[in-house]
């Protein structure tokens, strides 16, 4: 049972666009959510988080918002760039779990110059 | 300073062989985890060390995976003997604190093939 979804498989945008990425979660007691982005022959490297007792993170062109009733995250990157060309994943966490974290599939976003 | 490294970077074994795979944290890191990622689907996680006690192994597949953290330092994970569904991307990553807000730091994978 995959309790962090993204739906998306993959996405395509112009350079200077906007790019939105969704992710969907099951599970209430998460209460940490976290974006990473991951080049091929890389590990994931962090990239945003957003607490469950806040709606929305912002850090340069990369925010998050959260929709806790609806049990939705997304990111937006603003304006996309060449180099945002990468895997990103949705995580999210439990501090009464130890924090490990529980992934979603990845979304592969394509940034065209 | 240093970041999460990880060894070999890929290893291709044949079923029923044994494979060890090793996870150097940063350093002072207490806590340090273990993920997978088969098949390009989602990354799981696998196991969680603080320091050089096992926190939480509710992911590991089976028994034929063995975890140690000799000394809270360097990590290794045995799959002794593997198994064609043990093909994958092993992750490791560590993080100084125990709050959710400590950033795990991720490794660069070792790919597993069982052939």
């Amino acid at each position: 049972d995959q309790q962090v979804k993204q739906n998306s498989p993959s996405l395509s945008v112009q350079e200077g666009r906007i790019s939105i990425l969704n992710c969907d979660y099951t599970n209430s007691m998460f209460d940490y959510f976290l974006w990473y982005k991951k080049y091929p022959a890389e590990g994931p490297t962090f990239l945003i988080s957003i607490s469950s007792i806040k709606d929305k993170n912002e850090d340069g062109r990369f925010t998050v918002f959260l929709n806790k009733s609806a049990k939705h995250l997304s990111l937006h990157i603003v304006p996309s760039q060449p180099g945002d060309s990468a895997v990103y994943f949705c995580a999210a966490s439990s501090g009464a779990a130890g924090n490990k974290l529980t992934f979603g599939g990845g979304t592969r976003v394509l940034v065209k110059p | 300073e240093a970041g999460v490294t990880q060894f070999p970077s890929h290893s291709v074994i044949e079923k029923g062989q044994t494979v060890t795979l090793r996870c150097d944290p940063i350093s002072g890191h207490d806590n340090l985890y273990w993920y997978r990622r088969v098949m390009g689907k989602e990354i799981k996680f696998l196991l969680h060390f603080v320091k050089e006690s096992k926190q939480d192994e509710s992911g590991m597949p089976n028994n034929r995976f063995l975890a140690e953290r000799t000394g809270g330092t360097y990590s290794t994970l045995k799959v002794q003997p593997a198994e064609l569904e043990d093909s994958g991307v092993y992750f490791c990553a560590s993080s100084h604190g125990y709050s959710s807000y400590n950033e795990q730091f991720f490794g660069p994978g070792t790919r597993l093939t069982v052939l």
